[in-house]
């Protein structure tokens, strides 16, 4: 597809166990930004890739998040030991001029930590 | 540090009537500011954005937004809603392109016919 495309669409996880979700971006776009949206609130950003830097982790709540990414293809966002409070939609976006920071969203993984 | 803050949770409008939806923001340096719509069971979108240059911007479906500095204000207008305007609206800034975007809390707007 053309879009930004996100796997899965719905997650529901037992605390304490680990989930990995995934990104799959715009082709030929080189910054991919996940970010997290709870119920009633905000985005919240999360991380953000720009081609081979390093990545902005300045946004991870904690050391149980982490995420990768392979150049300009896909990415994952792996939440470990989950807790009710990760309950959010993860939102991915790509862009392809991060001056302009006009962003392509994806539909988000709904998860939900029982 | 940035942030944004839109006031009103959830806007009601008649179809027809003028739809105004508020965003503050706070930069240490002129901004760039965005709106993102986001329609029922979809992805958030590009409504419009401001970046340099004229002050009032035109976006998709008839919506425009006014960056007015000494106010820190970036409002979202429509002289007549529709139905299909039914969505949540975002307003976001960043101080520049190379920075991610700061999002607001988001502003669900309803119109009845």
């Amino acid at each position: 597809g053309a879009g930004v495309s996100q796997s899965p669409s719905n997650k529901v996880t037992e605390k304490g166990k680990d989930v990995e979700l995934r990104c799959d971006p715009i082709s030929g776009h080189t910054a991919l930004y996940w970010y997290r949206q709870r119920l009633g609130q905000g985005l919240e950003f999360l991380i953000y890739f720009q081609g081979n830097s390093a990545p902005d982790k300045s946004g991870l709540p904690s050391d149980r998040f982490s995420a990768e990414r392979t150049g300009e293809s896909v990415s994952t966002l792996t939440i470990q030991r989950t807790q009710q409070e990760d309950s959010a939609v993860y939102l991915c976006a790509s862009s392809l001029d991060r001056v302009t920071g006009e962003l392509f969203f994806g539909e988000g993984s709904r998860l939900t930590v029982l | 540090a940035q942030s944004v803050t839109q006031l009103g949770s959830h806007v009601s409008v008649s179809e027809g009537a003028l739809v105004l939806l508020r965003c503050n923001y706070s930069s240490s340096v002129p901004p760039y500011l965005f709106w993102y719509v986001q329609y029922p069971n979809q992805g958030l979108q590009l409504l419009l954005k401001y970046t340099t240059g004229a002050t009032l911007v035109k976006g998709i479906n008839g919506f425009e937004a006014e960056f007015k500095k000494s106010e820190t204000s970036f409002h979202l207008t429509k002289p007549s809603a529709h139905m299909s305007d039914a969505a949540e609206y975002f307003c976001a800034v960043t101080p520049s392109g190379n920075t991610p975007l700061v999002f607001g809390k988001g502003t669900r707007l309803s119109v009845i016919a």
